[in-house]
């Protein structure tokens, strides 16, 4: 597609379960980004994957939470064990390092309801 | 690790007004990124700055690079309903940081009264 697509948009689930996320970010964006935006908050900082480096996984609140990009393409977000704190907008962005630098591109967002 | 403060908070203007809003930081960026985020969206870039001093105009917007490479303001001239919003600064670096090298503000809220 044209832009980075995440699913599900909307996701309720019940405390304790598992949810997985998804993002697919722009053909051919080296560099893919997850936030977490809580209401009318600012952007939390969740994984930022580049390339084949290694993630920078430094805003991942818990060992709950944990990201995988596998072929340098699609990642998903995996948030183990759900607990009511965990909802959230999950916002996820692509770039292209080479372009100017910064300019990420944003999805839509998939917006998880912990009950 | 490294903030950007960004103010104000929120704004409540009345149309046809002009709005401006700025974030600083400690550190100095090597490019100043401005976003806008609408409701049920994800942001969406407005402006990026990519030298100290640069001063950019993109339609009734315009934005600054502080020359000390550690600012940056967005200005909104005579606003209309649809600039409502949230704003969001950004401030990146080449390398040596964290989160990508890329660090959010915490938004200005803006509402525009008819």
């Amino acid at each position: 597609g044209a832009g980075v697509s995440q699913s599900p948009s909307n996701k309720v689930t019940e405390k304790g379960k598992d949810v997985e996320l998804r993002c697919d970010p722009i053909s051919g964006h080296t560099a893919l980004y997850w936030y977490r935006q809580s209401l009318g908050q600012g952007l939390e900082f969740l994984i930022y994957f580049q390339g084949n480096s290694a993630p920078d996984k430094s805003g991942l609140p818990s060992d709950r939470f944990s990201a995988e990009r596998t072929g340098g393409s699609v990642s998903t977000l995996t948030i183990q064990r759900t607990q009511q704190e965990d909802s959230a907008v999950y916002l996820c962005a692509s770039s292209l390092l080479t372009s100017g630098v910064g300019e990420l591109f944003f999805g839509e967002g998939s917006r998880l309801t912990v009950l | 690790g490294q903030q950007l403060n960004q103010s104000p908070q929120s704004m409540f203007i009345q149309e046809g007004e002009d709005v401006s809003m700025n974030c600083t930081s400690s550190s100095i960026f090597n490019t100043w990124l401005w976003y806008k985020q609408e409701p049920g969206e994800g942001p969406v870039l407005l402006i990026a700055l990519y030298k100290a001093g640069e001063l950019t105009s993109n339609g009734r917007l315009t934005a600054q690079f502080g020359i000390t490479r550690k600012d940056s303001f967005l200005n909104i001239s005579a606003s209309i309903p649809s600039d409502v919003g949230i704003y969001f600064c950004a401030g990146h670096r080449h390398y040596g940081g964290s989160q990508g090298n890329l660090i959010f503000g915490k938004g200005t809220k803006l509402s525009v009264k008819p």
